[in-house]
């Protein structure tokens, strides 16, 4: 069973700051990584992508990824309140063909 | 462009009952999945269609049936509904299951089973 896993949280960080999410998988072949937001009773709504090693950055969002590691991270500079969602890590895995992994999702709450 | 969309977005069922949640795309995407969100339990894929004509079994296909009508359109059909499937369920598209093609969801079906 190929897994992703990311903390639950709820992570808390003040308005300004920046907020670190966290995701590491099992699979070692995986070479697509994504990130979704999702607000409360809504869809995943995808914000990043990477698939090679190191840092790449949209705006506020800055995806990292150490595939040694198998380790991939959101940073958000500058939270805003209305980032407050939960952010789901997804993974793209091999099982018979191509299909997204994803992990349980952590929880930011962005306090002004 | 519309994206992907689906309907019903809400719907209540009795244990036993049928339907199907219809999903369609107008991105002129390949692929096409439906996943079903539960609390504590994050996304799982219940079945996907990497092309017209072709469909597969996810990680929790049992009690769901799929039919990829066109390009456009796939469904989900719950033959006999039962208290277990009552969750949130997503339809999502992508241009391919393979690369580095990204998979774009639609605004779901928040169904509960009675």
């Amino acid at each position: 069973q190929k897994e992703v896993e990311q903390n639950s949280g709820p992570l808390s960080v003040p308005e300004g700051a920046i907020a670190s999410l966290n995701c590491t998988y099992s699979d070692r072949v995986s070479q697509s990584f994504f990130w979704y937001r999702q607000y409360s009773g809504k869809s995943p709504e995808l914000i990043m992508s990477i698939y090679s090693n190191g840092d790449k950055e949209d705006g506020r969002f800055t995806a990292q990824l150490n595939k040694a590691s198998q380790y991939v991270s959101l940073l958000i500079r500058d939270s805003q309140p209305s980032d407050s969602a939960t952010y789901l890590c997804a993974v793209k895995t091999w099982a018979g063909s191509y299909q997204l992994t994803f992990g349980k999702g952590t929880k930011l709450s962005v306090i002004p | 462009n519309a994206g992907v969309t689906q309907t019903p977005k809400f719907q209540v069922l009795k244990t036993g009952q049928s339907m199907t949640l219809q999903c369609a795309q107008d991105m002129n995407h390949n692929s096409m999945y439906w996943y079903r969100q539960d609390p504590g339990m994050g996304l799982r894929l219940i079945y996907y269609s990497a092309s017209e004509g072709t469909t597969d079994k996810g990680e929790v296909p049992n009690g769901y049936n799929v039919s990829r009508l066109n390009k456009r359109e796939f469904s989900l059909r719950l033959e006999s509904a039962a208290p277990s499937q009552t969750s949130v369920y997503f339809c999502a598209s992508s241009e391919s299951t393979g690369g580095h093609y990204e998979q774009y969801f639609g605004p779901g079906t928040r169904l509960t089973v009675t």
